[in-house]
């Protein structure tokens, strides 16, 4: 059965950084778009970002352009989101979704707290 | 941005009975939305994709409709581990957006 495993995330301070990770297994890595969707709180879901199969093609939500960067290790299975200057928005569970723009399949999710 | 309204909020319902969640998008987005299921503590699950086509794996007590930009998630007879919150999505447009969510709860 697919697997998404997430991990990174934690408590950081505003304006900090941080990487969070993602495992894929039990499908063929290199054959789907992924993405990054997160969620507030007791909050509804965003789509953050994705990424092309080849890394070669990304798209981000307007509230992270400039600070997250989406990125992928084909050869570990393995997707990344590079967060920088966070704020408190930035407070949410952070999933992990085979697909560009539909979930087929998720991960449980890594909490990321941003706070002093 | 699309725009993604569901309703009710919250669906008080009894075990057994039939269930109906209803999505509408502020634009057109074709045939190009998805239902998905999360419980507590758990990655949402797709139940639907292409407004009616049920996902792998999905009990056929699951179903989905469309009439333009107004979409509609059944269960038909709930179970249980139907109880959960439902989201609805639309992947037409960038960025993909969801609906805030359908709460259903046993009555």
């Amino acid at each position: 059965e697919e697997q998404l495993v997430e991990s990174g995330g934690g408590l950081v301070q505003p304006g900090g950084s941080l990487r969070l990770s993602c495992a894929g297994s039990e499908f063929t890595f290199t054959n789907y778009w992924m993405s990054w969707v997160r969620q507030a709180p007791g909050k509804g879901l965003e789509w953050v970002a994705n990424i092309k199969e080849d890394g070669r093609e990304k798209n981000y939500v307007d509230s992270v352009k400039g600070r997250f960067t989406i990125s992928r290790d084909n050869a570990k299975k393995s997707l990344f989101l590079h967060m920088n200057n966070v704020t408190g928005e930035d407070t949410a569970v952070y999933y992990c979704a085979r697909g560009g723009t539909r979930g087929d399949y998720w991960g449980q999710g890594t909490l990321v707290t941003v706070s002093s | 941005e699309i725009v993604m309204t569901q309703f009710p909020a919250t669906l008080s319902v009894s075990p057994g009975e039939r269930a109906t969640l209803s999505c509408r998008a502020s634009q057109s987005v074709s045939s190009n939305l998805a239902w998905y299921q999360q419980k507590p503590g758990q990655g949402p699950r797709l139940l639907i994709k292409g407004a009616s086509t049920r996902a792998t794996g999905v009990p056929a007590r699951f179903s989905g409709s469309e009439s333009g930009t107004d979409f509609t998630l059944t269960i038909s007879s709930l179970q249980s581990e139907d109880f959960a919150v439902y989201y609805c999505q639309q992947y037409n447009n960038w960025p993909p957006s969801f609906g805030q969510g359908t709460k259903v709860e046993i009555k």
